[in-house]
């Protein structure tokens, strides 16, 4: 079982530049969950999906952000444009099918604008 | 709403003593309750949870964590901690009501455990 994956694990970029996040889930997990965690907001929860489709987005700052799972291994969260204040860890969880009751977390991605 | 608060920002504590790590829950109905511990540049690990049964938790690395309904509270505990515990523990309550699979995290714990 090679966990959650996202790629890239840092990412610094400019403000204004399109940012965008991938997450590989856990073969056969069907929850997927994107948070971020910053010193002040600490882990707040953005989007989550079930069976690849977006349940509740009500964490979604605003709209330059945006998340998509076209497919049960793949999921992006893009950001567009990008500010300083999205600076943050961004990280994706997955969770086994009959409810996320053990949620299991990537290693993260740090993103910096600047 | 639901929500959980852990409130000690730090908990210091020397190796080989006993630790624990405050979290109080509030929750329409009865609670799913867990801790999760990020050590540094990773991410959240599952340590162990609560969903109903025996009020006495056991998980991974030796940490245990007592359900009290009465105190809405869901303390983590270690009977003699170590400095690899050293880290963020973040309590969290999952969602049984509206938004049935929505975790919600407390601000987080940082322990210190010193040699």
């Amino acid at each position: 079982d090679a966990g959650v994956i996202q790629s890239p694990r840092h990412e610094v970029t400019e403000m204004g530049q399109e940012v965008t996040l991938r997450c590989k889930p856990i073969s056969g997990h069907d929850y997927l969950f994107w948070y971020r965690q910053t010193m002040m907001r600490g882990l707040e929860l953005l989007i989550y999906f079930n069976n690849n489709v977006p349940i509740d987005d009500s964490g979604m700052p605003e709209d330059r952000f945006s998340a998509k799972m076209p497919n049960a291994s793949f999921s992006t969260l893009k950001i567009q444009p990008s500010e300083p204040r999205d600076s943050a860890v961004y990280f994706c969880a997955s969770s086994r099918p009959g409810g996320p009751d053990t949620q299991y977390f990537g290693p993260g991605t740090r993103l910096t604008v600047l | 709403a639901q929500s959980v608060a852990q409130p000690e920002d730090q908990v210091n504590v020397a190796e080989g003593n006993p630790l624990t790590v405050k979290c109080t829950y509030s929750v329409s109905g009865n609670p799913y309750l867990f801790w999760y511990v990020q050590y540094p540049n990773r991410g959240l690990q599952f340590l162990l949870k609560y969903i109903t049964g025996d009020n006495l938790v056991k998980g991974s690395y030796g940490f245990e964590a007592e359900f009290n309904k009465s105190q809405t509270s869901f303390h983590l505990k270690k009977p003699s901690a170590l400095v690899s515990d050293s880290a963020l523990y973040f309590c969290a309550v999952r969602d049984r009501t509206y938004n049935f699979n929505k975790f919600y995290f407390g601000s987080g714990t940082k322990l210190n455990v010193k040699p």
